[in-house]
Order: structure tokens, then C-alpha cells, then sequence
């Protein structure tokens, strides 16, 4: 079955305990990319990376690492969680269409909770 | 600041009825994309038009796209209340994407209430 799976699906850390938000996808999409969803913001997206080795910040990339060594793996990570990081996360991939963003399936969310 | 904002925020309609939802956008793009998410899950794609398309249905949906007007709209035909869900537009590119068509931005959403 063609999936966006994350890992975990909820998480309650505390403040400054590194943690990583794994995302993998098995479509063979070269686009993926990280949102997190807010009451009253929305869906704000963190980073995308367009292929292997190729990264780039989103609206809120603050606080947030990524990497894509892998093509179907894009993990989030978090080296010094704070509080105003506790949020719903989605990972999505999209195939490359080579002029932009185009359909994005969506992992089913990762609830963290920094206290 | 948002490249895709909705209208409106809420609409509750009874079963059987069309539900309408806008969209407005602020910079040029390639395309639109609309997206359902039922509450605390994933969205799913619902339908994307592309610039040079005016009108696109997908069983009861039909969306249009007015780029002159730089807006949206996502029709619903015959609500039901498994409808229920908010829906968010989407589109590459905006105010802050430093000219990068790969970046997506979302609006805030409209919540969709289908009563029975």
C-alpha cells in the first residue's frame, strides 16, 4: 500500500531532550516535506527537500533540523525542544513534477507535547 | 503571512445541500490544490487545478479557478454529513517563498459541518 508513515504517533517529551520524528514514504517520491499544524495558524510548513541531499527552509524552520540521505526516509529533528514546539506534525511526500509543489500524500500526524 | 487564505472560516449546512468554500491568493502560481482534513488526521488530496484551467470536477466536487480575481472556489454538490471536515487550499510559491515554487503554503482553513 503507498503510505507516508511517521513515527512515533504522539510523544510527550520535556524541554532540551534532543528527539527525532522519523517520516518514511514508499512511493518513490523524490519531494518531501514537514508541517506543523497550530489552532488559528494552520498547516505552516518547516523544511522540504527536493531530492537527496537537498534541503530548504519553509515558513518556520527555526528550532528544527532535517536530512535526507536516503530518498524515501526525511526525519525531524529536534535538538532542544521548547514548549512553543508542541504541536501536530505531518510529513508529506510529493512526486517531482520539476515545476513546482504539486499533490502532497500526507503521513497520519505526530502529536509532541514539550513540557 | 499567508498566500492562501479561505472563506469562510466555518460553514454549517444541512445534508443534501452545496457547500462553498473560497479561496484568495496573493502572488501568481502554478497551481492550486484543495485538501480535506478530518479532525486530528492527515490531509488528503481532494483535487489540484492548474493555472491555464479554469474549471475541474471530481465526483461532487467542482473547483474554479479565476486568476485574474487571484481566487478559488471548492464546491461540494449534495452534502454529506461524512463531509464533514475542514478544507484548506493550497498553493505553491508566495510572499515569503523567495521566488521558490517549491515551497507550499496552506491557508487556514474552512470547518465544514454537515448536519443530518
Amino acid at each position: 500500500e503507498a503510505q507516508v508513515t511517521q513515527n512515533p504517533r504522539y510523544l510527550i517529551t520535556v524541554t532540551g531532550k534532543k528527539l527525532t520524528v522519523t517520516c518514511s514514504q514508499n512511493m518513490n517520491h523524490e519531494y518531501m516535506s514537514w508541517y506543523r499544524q497550530d489552532p488559528g495558524l494552520g498547516l505552516r510548513q518547516i523544511y522540504y527537500s527536493m531530492n537527496v541531499e537537498v534541503t530548504d527552509k519553509g515558513d518556520v524552520p527555526e528550532g528544527y533540523k532535517v536530512s535526507r540521505k536516503e530518498k524515501r526516509n526525511f526525519p525531524l529533528i529536534l535538538e532542544s525542544p521548547s514548549p512553543n514546539q508542541t504541536s501536530l506534525y505531518f510529513c508529506a511526500s510529493s512526486p517531482f513534477t520539476g515545476t513546482s509543489a504539486d499533490t502532497q500524500y500526507f503521513g497520519p500526524g505526530t502529536r509532541l507535547t514539550v513540557l | 503571512s499567508q498566500q492562501g487564505e479561505e472563506d469562510p472560516q466555518a460553514l454549517s449546512i444541512q445534508e443534501g445541500e452545496n457547500a462553498t468554500m473560497n479561496c484568495s491568493y496573493k502572488t501568481s502560481i502554478n497551481n492550486l490544490q484543495w485538501y480535506r482534513q478530518n479532525s486530528g488526521r492527515g490531509l488528503v488530496h481532494l483535487i489540484l487545478i492548474r493555472s491555464n484551467e479554469r474549471e475541474k470536477h471530481s465526483g461532487r466536487l467542482r473547483v474554479t479557478l479565476d486568476t485574474s480575481k487571484k481566487s478559488s472556489s471548492l464546491l461540494i454538490t449534495a452534502s454529506r454529513a461524512a463531509d464533514t471536515a475542514s478544507y484548506f487550499c493550497a498553493t505553491p510559491g508566495g510572499e515569503n517563498s523567495g521566488g521558490s515554487n517549491y515551497k507550499l503554503t496552506f491557508g487556514k482553513g474552512t470547518l465544514l459541518t454537515v448536519n443530518p
